[in-house]
C-alpha cells in the first residue's frame, strides 16, 4: 500500500556538520513531499516542500531533494545547530488526495555541542 | 500570534469521562484537520473539514469521537467516554485550497491523559 517511511529513526551529529535526513515513499504517483520538524512537546512545523516536477528544492540552511526513480527524498541541513534537535518527517498526500497527509515515523536528530 | 490555536493544551481527565478540544485555525484557512499522534508515532489523520462541511472520517474515529465545525472557523474535537487507549496528542492542522499550494500547518496540540 501506500506508505511514507524512513531509513533511520536516530541521527547523532556534531553542532556545524551537516545533516542528512533520509525518506522513502512507495506510491510513484505521489507528486508533493513535505518535512516537517517537531520539537519536543509542540506540534509538527513546516520547514519545506516539494513537488514531484522538481528534484531539488532549497531553503534556509535546509535542502531538499527527491529522487523519484527511486522513490526516495532526503533533508539536509547545512551547519547543524542544537536548535536543530528534534523529530523531522516526511509527510505526503496518499493516493493523490491532496487534503491529508500519511507521515512516517520520524528521525529523531540530536546535535551535540 | 496568528497560527493555529489549540485549547486545553493539556487535559488530565478520568476513564469514562467527557472531553472537548478546541481548535481555531489560521485566518481564512478554509481546511481543518485533526490528527492524532501517540508517542513515538508520526501524526496519524483523523478527520477534515472544508469550511463547515466535514468531508472524511478516519476509521480511528470510533463512534465517540466527534468533531464539529459549526460556522467553518473554529472546531471542536469532543471524545465520550474516554478510555486510556485515547491518551495521546490531539492536533489541529489548517490549510487553504487553492493557490501555489496547500500547505499544512499545524497547531500545538493538545495532551489527552486518561487515568
Amino acid at each position: 500500500g501506500e506508505s511514507v517511511g524512513l531509513h533511520l529513526p536516530t541521527l547523532s551529529v556534531q553542532e556545524g556538520d551537516n545533516s542528512i535526513i533520509n525518506c522513502a515513499y512507495s506510491n510513484s504517483a505521489s507528486d508533493y513531499f513535505i518535512w516537517y520538524k517537531q520539537e519536543s512537546g509542540k506540534g509538527p512545523q513546516f520547514i519545506i516542500d516539494i513537488r514531484s516536477n522538481m528534484d531539488k528544492r532549497q531553503g534556509q540552511r535546509v535542502t531538499v531533494l527527491l529522487n523519484k526513480t527511486v522513490k526516495h527524498l532526503s533533508l539536509q541541513i547545512a551547519a547543524t545547530q542544537p536548535g536543530d534537535s528534534a523529530v523531522y518527517f516526511c509527510a505526503e498526500p496518499p493516493g493523490g488526495s491532496n487534503y491529508k497527509l500519511t507521515f512516517g515515523k520520524g528521525t529523531l536528530l540530536t546535535v551535540n555541542p | 500570534d496568528t497560527g493555529v490555536s489549540q485549547n486545553p493544551r493539556h487535559k488530565i481527565t478520568k476513564r469514562g469521562q467527557n472531553v472537548t478540544f478546541r481548535c481555531d485555525p489560521i485566518s481564512e484557512h478554509n481546511r481543518l484537520y485533526w490528527y492524532r499522534q501517540t508517542l513515538g508515532q508520526g501524526p496519524e489523520f483523523l478527520t477534515y473539514f472544508q469550511n463547515e462541511a466535514q468531508l472524511e472520517k478516519s476509521r480511528l474515529l470510533s463512534d465517540r469521537f466527534s468533531a464539529e465545525r459549526p460556522k467553518g472557523s473554529f472546531s471542536t474535537l469532543e471524545i465520550q467516554r474516554t478510555e486510556q487507549g485515547d491518551s495521546a496528542m490531539y492536533l489541529c492542522a489548517s490549510s487553504v485550497t487553492g493557490g501555489s499550494g496547500n500547505t499544512i500547518y499545524f497547531g500545538e496540540g493538545s495532551w489527552l491523559t486518561v487515568v
